[in-house]
């Protein structure tokens, strides 16, 4: 059983779309952390979010924890080619860290 | 800052050999490493978790026989995969932390068994 689930998979969209990835579970979570992994890279650290309904954002990237700390969502606007990537959610739980297996996103120039 | 290097980027080596995989926070001291495996356009597994001078915590299903790994210091963590054989060919990435849940990641080793 996958606890985290993230969909979609795989995402292919024209540069300057809009797009929202999510990251769902029926587990709570202290914390839960987005990563973005470029082929032949270790991920990277996009941003933690702690709090129930916390809201960040990093440029282009919004990130929402859900109140209830189970889901999340990534949403980015106006995707560029170097968005492209891998793109992880982790959520903290019992000491853990579990990772989802990931959305790829694709961004057309 | 937080700065974390693997080596080797990539191996091959032949079935039966073994293999060691270091991992180096640069630039400052990491309480916890972690030991991650990854299979093509899938997530990341964690294999362990080890703590500067102490044993390893191997996750389910992983052969801490097979997978060796110390952590020498605040700085280097090891992973010497023992024995390999052609199904331990994977992507190998390890991350450091120096505070709980703060991890950083290194770029991988690309392990192939042949």
């Amino acid at each position: 059983t996958q606890l985290l689930e993230q969909s979609p998979q795989f995402l292919s969209i024209q540069e300057g779309e809009n797009l929202t990835v999510y990251c769902n579970s029926s587990s709570v979570f202290s914390s839960l952390q987005w990563y973005r992994q470029e082929p032949g890279e270790g991920p990277v650290l996009l941003v933690t979010v702690v709090t129930g309904g916390e809201v960040k954002k990093l440029k282009r990237l919004t990130f929402q924890f859900g109140d209830a700390r189970k889901d999340s969502s990534l949403h980015i606007t106006a995707a560029q080619p170097g968005d492209t990537g891998l793109y992880l959610c982790a959520g903290v739980r019992d000491d853990k860290i579990i990772f989802g297996k990931g959305t790829r996103l694709h961004i057309l120039p | 800052g937080a700065v974390v290097s693997q080596h080797p980027s990539r191996v091959i080596c032949k079935s039966g050999t073994s293999v060691k995989i270091e991992c180096r926070s640069l630039d400052f001291q990491a309480t916890t490493m972690f030991w991650y495996r990854q299979f093509p356009k899938q997530s990341l597994m964690l294999m362990a978790t080890s703590n500067e001078g102490s044993k390893a915590t191997y996750e389910q299903g992983v052969e801490k026989d097979k997978f060796l790994i110390n952590h020498a210091s605040l700085t280097l963590s090891t992973l010497t995969v023992t024995s390999a054989h052609p199904e331990d060919s994977s992507f190998y990435i390890c991350s450091a932390a120096r505070v709980p849940y703060e991890q950083y990641f290194g770029p991988g080793t690309r392990l192939t068994v042949t």
